[in-house]
């Protein structure tokens, strides 16, 4: 069965201060793997999607990164604007329609 | 251009009333995804249409839920006999498929409580 598993639960940093979150994940053939942020209130933003080990992407003061059983979202000198819960998910080829989300990381950057 | 839109942004409802949630996808989007998401959880897999088949049901919690999609756009989520455990967030989402194009574009959510 797909599962997906978020670490830490919560994060709290002082603006600048850069640190990684990290989604552990089992798929029967991955698809690929998809972060997205989600705001109180709102529904989640698409940020990256990773297809192979190995695989990076950026946007901004965010990096994605992906290996064969996890991938990591680095936040690189964090401001407060970054305060968010970030979601990690994955598509897996045995049941391409169906994207198994964790549970999240609820980051929080302090002034 | 317009993204997701769902009504109600809010439903308040008693116990053992029937709700619909409805999500309006992005023009020209085929597929469309309902989610469920309570309180500080993930997101749970609802329901998959691609056009207006739904090939995919299997996150139906139970038979008092059901869902449709007409004309290849607007879904409509129906929740019979509402609980107090129906109580979350329903998030919907919709992306155009073609090789490496899973990206989903979620709209605001509808919240529901259930009294």
């Amino acid at each position: 069965e797909d599962q997906v598993t978020q670490s830490p639960e919560a994060l709290r940093l002082q603006e600048g201060e850069s640190s990684s979150l990290n989604c552990s994940y089992t798929v029967s053939g991955l698809r690929g793997l998809f972060w997205y942020r989600q705001d109180p209130g709102k529904g989640p933003e698409f940020l990256f999607t990773l297809y192979s080990a190995g695989e990076e992407k950026e946007k901004e003061r965010l990096k994605a990164t992906l290996t064969k059983k996890e991938s990591f979202l680095h936040i690189t000198a964090p401001k407060p604007e970054d305060s968010a819960t970030y979601l990690c998910a994955v598509q897996g080829y045995s049941s391409a329609s169906k994207i198994i989300f964790g549970s999240g990381t609820r980051l929080s950057i302090r002034p | 251009g317009a993204g997701v839109s769902q009504s109600p942004s809010n439903k308040v409802t008693e116990k053992g009333k029937d709700v619909e949630l409805r999500c309006d996808p992005i023009s020209g989007h085929t597929a469309l995804y309902w989610y469920r998401q309570s309180l500080g959880q993930g997101l749970e897999f609802l329901i998959y249409f691609q056009g207006n088949s739904a090939p995919d049901k299997s996150g139906l919690p139970s038979d008092r839920f059901s869902a449709e999609r007409t004309g290849g756009s607007v879904s409509t989520l129906t929740i019979q006999r509402t609980q107090q455990e129906d109580s979350a967030v329903y998030l919907c989402a919709s992306s155009t498929q073609g090789a490496n194009q899973e990206t989903q574009y979620f709209g605001p959510g509808t919240r529901l409580l259930v009294l």
